[in-house]
């Protein structure tokens, strides 16, 4: 079974500043997707950024990057000039390939962010 | 906007009663749907997956007669609780994947169940 594993129960960062939010996971299959979700203090789930494991290449969106380390099992977060809308919860999490659409997320255990002035 | 609508947001009710959850796709049809159970300040729990015209697959440890599951149409699946008690009480939130879609699920935006 995957498991995903964050270590980092709570974080905290100035704004303007960069922080980066950690995410290991463990697998047996060669092809999958890796997540980050925030969720605010109302609860929704918000798609920060996704990666595909078979592109080498680390995803970025806007101040959002990740760094995907797949012989290590790594895929971690990086914010960068954090905002204070940025506080939340994120989760990473961990998906098969599969082809159809009944693949279910595995969540990690989350880290909740905090942002002060 | 939203595109998965899950109902009610808010739920207050005595022990013993049975509450119903709806979660519903609002522009796609989803043959599959998630129901997940979040703790406070703790991860979401995948508690089954709901399949349309066909029992739903409960994870490990999940009671089938406790949280039952119906996915009676291609937009609607629906989540009871059953003689809810307050070790029950928590955050409910179901998700649906869209063919074709960037994200992988997209989310309601959850229920808070309080059993008294």
């Amino acid at each position: 079974a995957q498991t995903v594993t964050q270590s980092q129960p709570e974080m905290s960062v100035q704004e303007a500043e960069t922080v980066t939010l950690s995410c290991t996971y463990d697998t047996s299959e060669s092809d999958y997707y890796l997540f980050w979700y925030k969720q605010p203090p109302s609860r929704q789930m918000i798609l920060v950024i996704r990666q595909e494991a078979y592109k080498q290449q680390n995803a970025t969106e806007n101040r959002f990057s990740v760094n995907f380390q797949k012989a290590a099992k790594s895929f971690s977060l990086k914010i960068s000039d954090s905002q204070l809308g940025d506080a939340a919860m994120y989760f990473c999490a961990y998906r098969r390939l599969d082809t159809g659409t009944a693949s279910k997320l595995t969540f990690g255990t989350g880290t909740r962010l905090q942002v002060t002035l | 906007g939203a595109v998965v609508s899950q109902h009610p947001s808010r739920v207050i009710c005595k022990s013993g009663t049975s509450v119903k959850i709806e979660c519903r796709s609002l522009d796609f049809q989803a043959t599959t749907m998630f129901w997940y159970r979040q703790f406070p300040k703790k991860s979401l729990m995948l508690m089954a997956t709901s399949n349309e015209g066909s029992k739903a697959t409960y994870e490990q440890g999940v009671e089938k007669d406790k949280f039952l599951i119906n996915h009676a149409s291609l937009t609607l699946s629906t989540l009871t609780v059953t003689s809810a008690h307050p070790e029950d009480s928590s955050f409910y939130i179901c998700s649906a994947p869209k063919v074709g879609d960037n994200q992988p699920q997209h989310f309601g935006d959850g229920t808070r169940l309080s059993i008294l």
